[in-house]
């Protein structure tokens, strides 16, 4: 079946440098790729998306690949800010239910 | 997208209670689900909410335990049963929009952090 894997946490980051978690899908056909983020005490908010091979999707500064070749779409940033602390979910969905399946989750805490 | 309110935000229950759950978005939808997120665990579908049928329940969750109600397309209900200390998770409700190039995305609600003692 379908499924997400991403990188375990906690990442632990100074302020301004460089973001990736990773994270590699298992999907039948050709699902839709989602990050999206969890702020403290809050809920999840789509950060960005792609539907198809190489589509790339960006939002605040972050961006994702969808890879079909590795089977994975890795989140980025360039240079991440405390503001940015939150767990970060990878997602996907695909086939005739549109069902999301999450990865576990990865928190990010960025330090001044 | 979509905004959706949850009621109550958080709450404590005692032990064998029941809690009821509400969620309401600002737009007609034809698809809600309802999530359950343990303390520092991942997302798990409970169920779909389908609007003038029963909903339709994952693996492992019963209509007994978490009986749902979708009595419009803009309002959903979850009522967590007969509650247990393990039934103390942050609860979401989500819907699914039509979003660009015919693709769907979800938008959740800001979720209800149960506490059962």
């Amino acid at each position: 079946g379908n499924s997400v894997t991403q990188m375990e946490g906690p990442v632990t980051l100074s302020e301004e440098a460089f973001l990736t978690i990773n994270c590699t899908y298992t999907a039948t056909g050709y699902p839709s790729l989602f990050w999206y983020v969890q702020y403290p005490g809050e809920g999840l908010q789509l950060l960005l998306k792609a539907t198809k091979a190489d589509d790339k999707g960006s939002n605040k500064g972050f961006e994702a690949t969808y890879r079909k070749e590795t089977t994975s779409f890795h989140l980025e940033k360039g240079s991440v800010q405390v503001s940015d602390s939150a767990v970060y979910f990878c997602a996907l969905n695909g086939g005739a239910t549109n069902k999301l399946i999450f990865g576990t989750g990865t928190l990010l805490a960025v330090q001044p | 997208s979509a905004v959706i309110s949850q009621k109550p935000s958080r709450d404590i229950c005692q032990r064998g209670t029941s809690l009821t759950i509400q969620c309401q978005v600002d737009s007609q939808v034809t698809m809600m689900f309802w999530y359950r997120q343990q303390p520092g665990q991942s997302l798990t579908l409970i169920a779909t909410a389908n609007q003038g049928s029963e909903a339709t329940y994952e693996s492992g969750f019963v209509i007994d335990k978490f009986p749902i109600s979708r009595p419009n397309l803009t309002f959903s209900t979850l009522t967590v049963s007969n509650m247990s200390p393990e039934d103390s998770s942050i609860y979401l409700c989500s819907v699914e929009t039509s979003g660009t190039s015919g693709t769907y995305e979800q938008y959740f609600g800001p979720g209800t952090r149960l506490t059962v003692t």
